[in-house]
């Protein structure tokens, strides 16, 4: 299995609504990584997890909290979000060792926030 | 931390004709640089890499150069065809605290001309 499996595809939200995101990865990779992407713009680091724990924020809000339960999970739980947050969400997975090279993406969340 | 110019944001050639990008890079540690190409509505897909050890890397119509001396990489399609057309992302990578971060540069959105 060579894939990084996001889900829900679609995720529509209400600003008071609580919902998650989903990823998954059976590659033995243990560096886990949540982006985010706005239209016509690249993609932007907001969470790193190596060997489950973070180990880097980009100054995420709050209302974004990411969770890594075990080496094969990431989830970003999302509560009281904005318009502004609507956009793509991608995880992806690598080798966290140097020497190791190869970043895999999923296919991506895209949420709307209404 | 490392930054990532890349040009043009805009590209159109006629079918059969080369295809050239540009990134710089600001942080001399990096020591990996992919290429993705993304689709609209699709996950980036790693298309050709390069590690800092090597100035050059071909892959059929695509061929990437790194100079570090200079921190610049490029990009090169030869003979495109239609279903070249994509935005492409150059990226840098270094290593923070045990895990790789990605960092891409603007995007280059690369139309090819029938």
């Amino acid at each position: 299995d060579t894939e990084v499996t996001q889900t829900p595809k679609h995720l529509v939200m209400g600003m008071t609504n609580k919902k998650s995101l989903k990823c998954e990865q059976h590659m033995g990779h243990r560096a886990m990584y949540w982006y985010k992407q706005k239209a016509k713009k690249p993609p932007e680091l907001m969470f790193v997890y190596s060997y489950e724990k973070l180990s880097i924020n980009e100054s995420v809000p709050s209302r974004f909290s990411p969770e890594c339960p075990n080496s094969s999970l990431l989830n970003l739980h999302l509560h009281a979000l904005q318009p502004e947050d609507s956009a793509l969400y991608l995880c992806a997975s690598s080798q966290p060792i140097k020497d190791r090279y190869g970043y895999t993406f999923g296919s991506g969340t895209r949420l709307t926030v209404v | 931390g490392e930054n990532v110019e890349q040009h043009p944001s805009t590209l159109s050639v006629q079918e059969g004709d080369s295809a050239v990008i540009k990134c710089t890079y600001s942080d001399s540690a990096s020591n990996y640089f992919p290429w993705y190409k993304q689709e609209l509505g699709k996950r980036p897909q790693l298309i050709i890499d390069i590690r800092s050890n090597v100035g050059e890397k071909k892959d059929q119509r695509i061929a990437v150069t790194l100079n570090k001396t200079a921190k610049h990489f490029s990009l090169h399609i030869t003979e495109t065809q239609p279903e070249d057309s994509a935005v492409y992302f150059c990226a840098a990578r270094g290593i923070i605290q045990g895990a790789q971060k990605l960092v891409f540069g603007q995007g280059t959105r690369l139309t090819i001309n029938p």
